[in-house]
C-alpha cells in the first residue's frame, strides 16, 4: 500500500531555514509528480508547488520563489522542502502529496499525503 | 492566479440532510475541479475529481457537478462521519484550494 511518512516537528527560529522530509514505499516513487501544501493554524490548504521526481524538475508557487527548494533522492524514495527566511507567518503543517493523475480524464488530484510536520517558528 | 471561493462557508445540518457546497474559479477551469474532505488534525482526502469522478473507494452519497466556473459537491444523506471541512482545488493553472465550508451537527 501506498505510504508518505514524513519528519516530525520542528521549532525555528525567524531568518532560520527548515528542512522536511517525506518518506514514500509501495509505489514507484518516479512515476508520480510530488507535490508540497501548508496549512497555516485554522486556516485551508495552500499550494506551495510540485516537483517530478523522475527528472528533478520543479514549479514553485509565485508566493515562494525564491525561498523554497524542492528536492529529491530517488534512491530511498525521499522527497525534500527547504523553506528559507522564516517568519512567524511560516508557522503551519507541511504536507507532502503524491499526485494522482497526468490529466487524463481531468485527473490531477492528490490522492496519498503524508501526515504533515509541523513547523513553528517564534522568537 | 486563479482564485477559488466557496458558499457557504459554514452549514449545520442534520444526519440524513441533503447537503450542497458551490465553489466557483475565478475563470475557467475546464473540469480540472477536485474535492477533498478534511477532519481535524488529519490530511485532507480526496472525494472527486475531474468535477465529477468518484475517487476509488468513497461512499456514493457524495457526487459533484459542474465545469467551466461553477461547480457543486453534494451529499445526498448526511452520515456522522461527514462531519467536516470541505475544500475544492483547481488543478487547471496551478494548484489552488477554496476557503473551505465547515459542516457542522445542527
Amino acid at each position: 500500500q501506498v505510504q508518505m511518512v514524513q519528519s516530525g516537528a520542528e521549532v525555528k527560529r525567524p531568518g532560520a531555514s527548515v528542512k522536511v522530509s517525506c518518506k514514500t514505499s509501495g509505489y514507484i516513487f518516479t512515476d508520480y509528480h510530488l507535490h508540497w501544501v501548508r496549512q497555516a493554524p485554522g486556516q485551508g490548504p495552500e499550494w506551495m508547488g510540485w516537483m517530478n521526481p523522475n527528472t528533478g524538475g520543479t514549479d514553485y508557487a509565485l508566493d515562494f520563489q525564491g525561498r523554497v527548494t524542492m528536492t529529491r533522492d530517488t534512491s530511498i524514495r525521499t522527497a525534500y522542502l527547504e523553506l528559507s527566511r522564516l517568519t512567524p507567518d511560516d508557522t503551519a503543517v507541511y504536507y507532502c502529496a503524491r499526485q494522482g493523475g497526468s490529466g487524463s480524464n481531468y485527473k490531477m488530484d492528490f490522492d496519498f499525503w503524508g501526515q504533515g510536520s509541523l513547523v513553528t517558528v517564534s522568537s | 492566479d486563479i482564485q477559488m471561493t466557496q458558499s457557504p462557508s459554514s452549514l449545520s445540518a442534520s444526519v440524513g440532510d441533503r447537503v450542497t457546497i458551490t465553489c466557483r474559479a475565478s475563470e475557467n477551469i475546464r473540469r480540472y475541479l477536485n474535492w477533498y474532505q478534511q477532519k481535524s488534525g488529519k490530511a485532507p482526502k480526496v472525494l472527486i475529481y475531474g468535477a465529477s469522478s468518484l475517487q476509488s473507494g468513497v461512499p456514493s452519497r457524495f457526487s459533484g457537478s459542474g465545469s467551466g466556473t461553477d461547480f457543486t459537491l453534494t451529499i445526498s444523506s448526511l452520515q456522522p462521519e461527514d462531519f467536516a471541512t470541505y475544500y475544492c482545488q483547481q488543478s487547471y493553472q496551478g494548484f489552488t484550494f477554496g476557503p473551505g465550508t465547515r459542516v457542522d451537527i445542527k
